[in-house]
């Protein structure tokens, strides 16, 4: 078991362009969760998945961004025409839902910094 | 809606000391609650978890945590810290995880 893996680790880009953060959960987890994370502050939740079905989204995940899990694995966080405001830290997560208490497991995160 | 506090937001404190983090929450249903650890440059570990059943629980690193129904409250407690437990540690609600702001502590030898 290797645990949650996310890559890049460390993004840094201009205002305006896009980037995308891939995110593999552990394998036998049906469910995977993104969070936003700023400073001083406790993860936000973003949005997740259950197998590939995206069953719910924050407020906080505007219509610049998206998420896939195309085949129930491994998921893509895409952020388009980036701003200021976007620089976080990007963290996944993910659970077996059929676990008497469900518990999830994080990710070490993708920090982002949008110049 | 749900929401979590924390009490403190940084607690500095001596090897030995006993350690207590507060931790209220604000949610209606059936309540899962969690508190998450984050050591220096690593990622989130889960440090205790209550869902049911005895409503003090122990965790790893000897951690415990109480679950007060009637005070809203998941209070995170370590008899006797060490240096090792310099960490930010959050409090966390529910499935779909609503964290506090999390308590910076800071272990001095």
């Amino acid at each position: 078991d290797t645990g949650v893996s996310q890559d890049p680790r460390h993004k840094i880009t201009k205002r305006g362009q896009n980037v995308t953060f891939r995110c593999d959960p552990i394998s036998e987890h049906n469910r995977l969760y993104w969070y936003r994370q700023t400073l001083g502050q406790g993860p936000e939740f973003l949005t997740y998945f259950q197998n590939e079905a995206q069953l719910e989204k924050s407020r906080l995940l505007s219509d610049r961004f998206s998420a896939e899990r195309p085949k129930g694995s491994f998921s893509t966080l895409e952020i388009q025409r980036t701003e200021q405001g976007d620089s976080a830290m990007y963290l996944c997560a993910s659970s077996y839902s059929g676990q008497a208490g469900e518990t999830q497991y994080f990710g070490p995160g993708t920090r982002l910094l949008v110049l | 809606a749900q929401s979590v506090s924390q009490h403190n937001h940084h607690v500095i404190l001596s090897e030995a000391a006993s350690l207590e983090l507060g931790c209220n929450y604000s949610y209606g249903g059936t309540v899962n609650l969690f508190w998450y650890v984050q050591y220096p440059g690593q990622h989130l570990q889960l440090l205790l978890k209550y869902f049911s059943g005895d409503p003090l629980v122990k965790g790893i690193k000897g951690f415990e945590a109480e679950f007060i129904k009637s005070k809203f409250s998941f209070n995170l407690r370590k008899p006797s810290v060490q240096w090792s437990d310099t960490a930010e540690y959050f409090c966390a609600v529910r499935g779909k995880l609503q964290f506090g702001a999390g308590t910076q502590v800071v272990v001095t030898p």
